[in-house]
């Protein structure tokens, strides 16, 4: 099965800063993985599928990326309602992984 | 608009079964495979496997193979998830979530909590 890794594990910010999360695949997957923001008592929420595609309703600031099995999730300006845990997720025809979780604290 | 409304909260004793429901309405119950997630407190998300609606083909994953039974009733629109020998670290929120074309889970169910106790 793929695993997925994801770093940092916590992370300290502040209102504004620009915010880098890193989702790591143990073998190559194609371009279906997602990330999520989960907020406590929540379900998650999709915010970019496909790596980089936007889903409908999600504010400009996230951003998806990809470099061979490194994917990186962008918060450009974080701003307070940001706060929460991210996880991306791989989904094939065969299985779903999730990541173990980036939680966003505020510094 | 997509709703996936689940049962409610249980209490099991360990070794029982439970059966969570997810009823789905808003949109054309056999056009979307279905997933269930779990999430133990304070952990991640977990997997669990998946129906394909409108065949009612399911797979699950290797952990929960031969505990989990994944079913559908396609004339109410509703999934059900049963999960039997349960043992105290099942206690966790089970989630439904509707698969998208593009292989992401868009819309989630608002959880239902299990807990496993004696």
């Amino acid at each position: 099965d793929i695993q997925l890794t994801q770093s940092p594990s916590f992370l300290s910010a502040s209102v504004g800063d620009r915010v880098t999360i890193t989702c790591r695949a143990s073998q190559g997957i194609t371009t279906y993985l997602a990330w999520y923001q989960q907020k406590p008592g929540k379900a998650p929420k999709l915010l970019i599928y496909a790596v980089s595609t936007l889903q409908s309703g999600v504010p400009s600031r996230f951003s998806g990326s990809r470099s061979g099995t490194e994917f990186t999730l962008t918060i450009s300006s974080l701003q307070p309602e940001d706060f929460a845990t991210y996880y991306c997720q791989q989904l094939n025809s065969y299985s779903c992984t999730f990541g173990p979780g980036t939680k966003v604290e505020l510094k | 608009q997509v709703q996936l409304v689940q049962s409610g909260a249980e209490v099991k004793k360990p070794g029982a079964s439970v059966k969570v429901s997810c009823k789905a309405s808003g949109y054309i119950f056999t056009g979307y495979f279905m997933h269930w997630v779990r999430q133990a407190p304070g952990q991640g998300l977990e997997w669990m496997g998946r129906i394909n609606p409108k065949s009612g083909d399911t797979n699950s994953a290797q952990k929960f193979q031969g505990r989990v039974t994944m079913t559908r009733d396609t004339s109410i629109s509703t999934l059900y998830m049963e999960l039997s020998g349960l043992r105290s670290d099942d206690t966790a929120v089970y989630y439904c979530a509707r698969n998208t074309y593009t292989f992401a889970t868009d819309y989630w169910g608002q959880g239902t909590l299990v807990t496993v106790s004696s």
